[in-house]
This record gives C-alpha cells, sequence and structure tokens, in this order.
C-alpha cells in the first residue's frame, strides 16, 4: 500500500539552528500539504502545494520558514533559526486532485525538538 | 471561516463498552467532514469522511458517525471499544477552495483511553 515517506521521524537541535524535513507523497499525488502539531492540539496548515506551486502559505512564518516542492514530488520544508516555540510534530500529508475536496494521506509526521 | 470544536477533551471508557466521541462544526455551506485517529507519535490515519448522500457513515474498525445538519455535529461512535482504540481523535472539516484542493481545519482532539 503507498504511504507518504517522511524524514527524520525525530530532530533535537539548538535554538538558533537550522533544520529540515523532507516529504515524499503518494506517487501521483498532486497536492501537498505541511502541517504542524503543537503538543495537545490538532494539526494546523502551514503551506500547501498543487504541483510545484504554493496555494495556500498564509500560515507559514515566512521569516523563518520556508518550502519547496521544485519538481512537483517530493518536499522540504525548511526552519531557520530554529526557536524554542518551533518545538512540534511536522506532518506531511498529500491528496489525488488539485481540486475539490478530498481525503489527505498522513506521514508519520517529524517529531521536532528545540533546546 | 470554518472551525471545529471537540468539547471532550480526554475520555476513559472500559472495553467492550460504548463510545461516542463529540465534534461540532462552524461552515457557511455544505461541510465535508472527516474523523482521523491518531496513535501516539504517529501520523493521521483517515477513519471515515461525509461528503453527501446517507448521514449515517460506515468507516474502519467498526467506527461509524452520523451528521446532523440542525445540529452542527458529527459525532463519532462505536458500539464495542476494543484496548486498541486508545489513542487521539481528530474531527476535521473541509472547505472547497476555487481553483484548489480543499483545506481541513481540524478540531483539537479527544484523547481516549481504554480500561480492562
Amino acid at each position: 500500500e503507498a504511504e507518504v515517506a517522511q524524514s527524520p521521524r525525530y530532530k533535537i537541535t539548538e535554538k538558533s539552528q537550522a533544520v529540515a524535513f523532507w516529504c515524499d507523497p503518494i506517487s501521483g499525488h498532486a497536492t501537498l500539504y505541511w502541517y504542524r502539531q503543537i503538543l495537545g492540539q490538532g494539526p494546523e496548515l502551514l503551506v500547501q502545494f498543487q504541483d510545484e506551486s504554493v496555494v495556500d502559505d498564509s500560515q507559514l512564518p515566512k521569516d523563518r520558514f520556508s518550502a519547496e516542492r521544485l519538481k512537483g514530488v517530493d518536499s522540504t520544508l525548511k526552519i531557520q533559526p530554529a526557536e524554542l516555540g518551533d518545538s512540534a510534530m511536522y506532518l506531511c500529508a498529500s491528496s489525488f486532485a488539485s481540486g475539490g475536496v478530498n481525503e489527505q494521506f498522513f506521514g508519520p509526521g517529524t517529531r521536532l525538538t528545540v533546546l | 471561516a470554518q472551525s471545529v470544536t471537540q468539547p471532550d477533551i480526554h475520555i476513559t471508557v472500559s472495553e467492550g463498552a460504548s463510545l461516542e466521541l463529540r465534534c461540532n462544526y462552524s461552515y457557511g455551506a455544505t461541510p465535508y467532514l472527516f474523523w482521523y485517529v491518531q496513535s501516539p507519535g504517529q501520523g493521521l490515519q483517515l477513519l471515515l469522511k461525509y461528503f453527501s448522500g446517507d448521514t449515517l457513515v460506515q468507516g474502519i474498525k467498526g467506527f461509524e458517525a452520523e451528521f446532523k445538519r440542525s445540529q452542527s455535529s458529527f459525532n463519532l461512535r462505536k458500539p464495542s471499544v476494543h484496548w486498541s482504540d486508545a489513542a487521539e481523535y481528530f474531527c476535521a472539516v473541509g472547505a472547497s477552495r476555487t481553483g484548489t484542493a480543499s483545506k481541513l481545519t481540524f478540531g483539537t482532539g479527544t484523547r481516549l483511553q481504554v480500561t480492562l
């Protein structure tokens, strides 16, 4: 069964350092999402790609976060510099269609701890 | 803007007992509703979804949910809980958008504990 892959699964870093997370969506899925989930809360959308284009980054802290999906396949989310408040689970999800309401398939997430 | 409220932060049930997790949504148009489950340290798995049609939706692992428009609710139920059902449950509403795929807005989740 096809799955969304994410790496690393866990990342510990010190504040002011740079971190990067990688996501490989299910093959053929046009839409890719990055969510941040703070402990005890639901996931919150950071950025949404349709193919290689960003279609929603309204909640992305652009002074320190960046995301790319250069070839419209896998994606990287970067934080530079990391802050203590960035400690959270970062989830990647993908969906097949580029329009309408679709099921989103989630990866296992990357747990980030900033010291 | 859409929103989801899950009023119960934590619920404890005995194995074999019935379960109902509450979800209320706010959305101006016809809602697209989802229930996801998250085991500790894991990603989210879809349990079931409602797009239209029959208001009682069957999902995986013996779960079902009922859409009630008059109450803006989409409660999740299971007649007999198993210890393996202990997890975090999230209700979400999907908003259709012009020219692009939907965005999901999640509730804060309900943590289910199952006692033996």
